[in-house]
């Protein structure tokens, strides 16, 4: 079974600075997605950035990039000048690209890092 | 275009009862995913319905079941509610199953007293 692992519960940044949020997993696959999603206090999750595995390109969305390190099964998330509406609790997730078996789409979610934004 | 949405926004319920949650998709999405996110934690995987038959389960208890309708809308049904199914219920649809983009609803909040 794969598992994410997010070993930081809580990352602070000053308003325009730069932050790095850290996800590590654990899979015997070698072909699956990796996503980054954002869920504010409203509670509704947002989709932040994806990753291909097969891709050895770092994904970029705006202000925001990873950095895939396959090997290391490691993919961290980088927030390029924070606003205050990054605000959020940030999960790591992961999916398979295999079709079939009773997990067929199931994303396997880290545990969160809350990130506080000061102005 | 509307996003996904559930209903209820909250629910009270008592132990042992019995809840229904539902959720319609995102007009075109033909498969909807259910989660559960315990407070403090990452939403876990219970369910995924495409044409109204399952794709994928998680593990859960049979007291959790699921049904999508010709629509594609899908609810989750709880039996014999414990405290501790007492969670944010998160639905999310896609296009079809697998490796499509998942889309998530604001999710319910369901506590068991």
């Amino acid at each position: 079974a794969q598992t994410v692992t997010q070993s930081q519960p809580e990352m602070s940044v000053q308003e325009a600075e730069t932050v790095t949020l850290s996800c590590t997993y654990d899979t015997s696959e070698s072909d699956y997605y990796l996503f980054w999603y954002k869920q504010p206090p409203s509670r509704q999750m947002i989709l932040v950035i994806r990753q291909e595995a097969y891709k050895q390109q770092n994904a970029t969305e705006n202000r925001f990039s990873v950095n895939f390190q396959k090997a290391a099964k490691s993919f961290s998330l980088k927030i390029s000048d924070s606003q205050l509406g990054d605000a959020a609790m940030y999960f790591c997730a992961y999916r398979s690209a295999g079709a079939g078996g009773t997990s067929y789409g199931k994303l396997t979610f880290g545990q969160g890092t809350i990130l506080t934004v000061h102005p | 275009d509307a996003g996904v949405t559930q209903s209820p926004t909250h629910l009270i319920k008592t132990r042992g009862q019995h809840v229904t949650l539902r959720c319609s998709p995102i007009s075109g999405h033909k498969s909807v995913s259910w989660y559960q996110q315990v407070l403090g934690q990452g939403p876990q995987f219970i369910f995924q319905y495409y044409e109204k038959e399952e794709r994928g389960r998680g593990n859960f208890p049979d007291r959790f079941s699921a049904r999508q309708f010709p629509n594609y809308s899908s609810e989750l049904n709880v039996n014999a509610l414990l405290l501790g199914d007492s969670a944010l219920y998160l639905c999310a649809s896609s296009l079809g199953p697998g490796q499509y983009e998942q889309y998530f609803g604001p999710g319910t909040r369901l506590t068991v007293t």
